[in-house]
């Protein structure tokens, strides 16, 4: 089984300032999906980003990126230039290629952006 | 033109009751999913369909049971209602691709479902 870990309960960050979030996951698998969810108080669950993992490259969406490092197991979004919108618990899920696709997800994390 | 929807948003209903939760998405896809969010905001898997075929069933009490009339609706039951089923229930699809796609495997969620049992 694949556990997803983020070891941040909570974060704050300034209006405009960088805040990276962490996440690791346990697997033995070599194909798999890693993605961040948002889910802000009106508790829709959103799409931030996705990551191939046969890609080296870091997924990057406008104001958000990712830090993918395969070998140590680890996933990490930054969010640069934050905004009072970005406010919102934040999840990581893993997806293995299989035949059963489903997400496993860490705890989430909650951002709160200020003013 | 909302993806993928649920109704109703909200449910408040005593212990012991039936009710039913109803997913219908409109982007195409092959796969549909229900998931659980407890109280702590832990979100967990329960079933998922593929081309109305059950695929994952996960260790979840046979009170529970979903149905899947097309590839599009995928309905959750539930019989005999408790109080730990009180929870926020999230519908889900994706279109599941052998094939390397921009969208292939990414899971589009609903608004939710928010239980109540009383």
């Amino acid at each position: 089984a694949q556990t997803v870990t983020q070891s941040q309960p909570e974060m704050s960050v300034q209006e405009a300032e960088t805040v990276t979030l962490s996440c690791t996951y346990d697997t033995s698998e070599n194909n798999y999906y890693l993605f961040w969810y948002k889910q802000p108080p009106s508790r829709q669950m959103i799409l931030v980003i996705r990551q191939e993992a046969y890609k080296q490259q870091n997924a990057t969406e406008n104001r958000f990126s990712v830090n993918f490092q395969k070998a140590a197991k680890s996933f990490s979004l930054k969010i640069s230039d934050s905004q009072l919108g970005d406010t919102a618990m934040y999840f990581c899920a893993f997806m293995k290629l299989s035949n059963d696709y489903k997400l496993s997800f860490g705890a989430g994390t909650t951002v709160t952006v200020r003013a | 033109d909302t993806a993928v929807s649920q109704t109703p948003k909200y449910l408040v209903t005593q212990m012991g009751n039936d009710k039913s939760i109803k997913c219908e998405q409109n982007l195409g896809h092959d796969t549909m999913y229900w998931y659980k969010q407890d109280s702590k905001k832990f979100l967990k898997i329960m079933f998922s369909y593929n081309n109305k075929e059950l695929i994952i069933n996960e260790t979840v009490p046979n009170r529970f049971s979903p149905k899947s009339p097309d590839k599009a609706h995928l309905n959750l039951h539930i019989n005999s209602l408790e109080l730990g089923d009180s929870a926020v229930y999230f519908c889900a699809s994706s279109q599941v691709g052998t094939s390397v796609g921009l969208d292939t495997d990414t899971q589009y969620f609903g608004p939710g479902t928010r239980l109540t049992v009383l």
